[in-house]
Parts: structure tokens; sequence; C-alpha cells
């Protein structure tokens, strides 16, 4: 079946600017989840969901960062006033529930370039 | 210091060759390892997991952890160029919705 597909597959913007990035999962995963890799280094946990609500944000650097997962399925992450440093990876990921929940399956990530 | 420490590479062996790629960690509360190969510009993909300590074989590719060592194994065997990725290893503590601790990778390279 379809994976998981991520929407832009590149983007780049100005500083200061507003983006967002999306996340379809694998249809019937409950949970989704936000990391961030930068170059040379290993995915960082941003955000998940279980269903609608976000369930840990703990891994948000800021507060200028936010996602949305309004109807339990597609999700959109949102970066306000963008920064040279927010430049990364962006990777969306879902899993089933209960004791499949560590399974985590990856887009193929969001390329984001601040200028 | 990090909770999962992965030597970044590269590892380059010839095709054939038996790989060893390894993490360790600190935090005792983790239960799930994982690795995940990822291509250059892909994103990661699960090769394999296991819970607590022990061996899981699949296929070429044998997993083990060592949770008295805190040290965690893949093992690739009758390595092919295919293979030539980063290998990601990651950790959850413990069952339903939880994040994963990843290290940095380790980047192998499998010359024909």
């Amino acid at each position: 079946g379809a994976g998981v597909s991520q929407t832009p597959s590149n983007k780049v913007t100005e500083k200061g600017k507003y983006v967002e990035l999306r996340c379809d999962p694998i249809s019937g995963h409950t949970a989704l989840y936000w990391y961030r890799q930068s170059l040379g280094q290993g995915p960082e946990f941003l955000i998940y969901f279980q269903g609608t609500g976000a369930a840990d944000d703990s891994g948000l650097p800021n507060d200028r960062f936010f996602a949305v997962r309004p109807e339990g399925s597609v999700s959109t992450l949102k970066i306000q006033r963008t920064e040279r440093g927010d430049s990364a990876v962006y990777l969306c990921a879902s899993s089933l529930r209960g004791d499949r929940a560590h399974e985590q399956y990856f887009g193929p990530g969001t390329r984001l370039t601040v200028t | 210091q990090k909770e999962v420490e992965q030597d970044p590479g590269p590892l380059s062996v010839p095709e054939g060759a038996i790989v060893s790629l390894n993490c360790t960690y600190s935090n005792s509360a983790f239960q799930y390892f994982m690795w995940y190969r990822q291509y250059s510009r892909k994103g990661p993909e699960l090769l394999m997991y296991t819970y607590s300590s022990g061996n899981k074989e699949d296929g070429r590719f044998t997993a083990q952890v060592d949770k008295s060592s805190k040290y965690i194994s893949l093992f690739i065997r009758d390595s092919q160029p295919s293979d030539s990725a980063t290998y990601l290893c990651a950790m959850s503590a413990n069952t339903g919705f939880q994040k994963l601790v990843f290290g940095t990778g380790t980047r192998l390279l499998v010359s024909p």
C-alpha cells in the first residue's frame, strides 16, 4: 500500500517568512510523528499526535513551531518567522497503536532551506 | 553526553564482508531497539526491531541487544553494494506511542 507522503519535497524560503509542511500518514495509522534531521545527525523528535490531539510536543524548539492534525489523518507543521537555523529535513512518521506503536514508518521528508 | 552514541563512520568494506554496526546508550529505560537504513536524500526505512535483550535474525541481518552493557549491534552478512547507506539505531522506552531517540547514524560503503 501507499507509504507516508510529504509535500513539498523541497522548500526554499527567506528568513522571516512563514512555511507549512504537510504529511499524509499511512491509512489506518493512528499515531503521527514529526522529526527534524540536520546534516550528519539522526532525526530528532518534535511532536506526536494520537488522533487529533498533540500527545507530546516536548520536542518543539520554541513557539514559532506549531503542528495540527484536525481530522486525525493529515498533519501540517507550521513554522513562523523562519530563521536560517531552521534549515533541515523535516520528517514525518506514522505507526499503529499498542504493541506495534514503536514500528514507525517514515516519509521521504521535506528539505527546508531558509536563506 | 547524548543518550545514544553511534560512530558516524564512514565504514568501508569489500563486497561479501560481514559488517558490524553498533550503538551504546545511557538510558536504562529503553526497551525497544530499532535499526533504520537511510539512503541519500530518502527517509529512514525500518529494517528490524528488538524488544529487550536478545537476538533477532532476518535474512542477512541480525540484531543483538545487550541491556546489561547498554550496547546494541546490527550484523550484515554477505554485504552487497546495495547495502551502502547510513544506518541509524533508534530506541524507545515503553510500549504505546513513544518518541524514538536516534543515534547519529553510521555511513556504510560496500565496494564491488
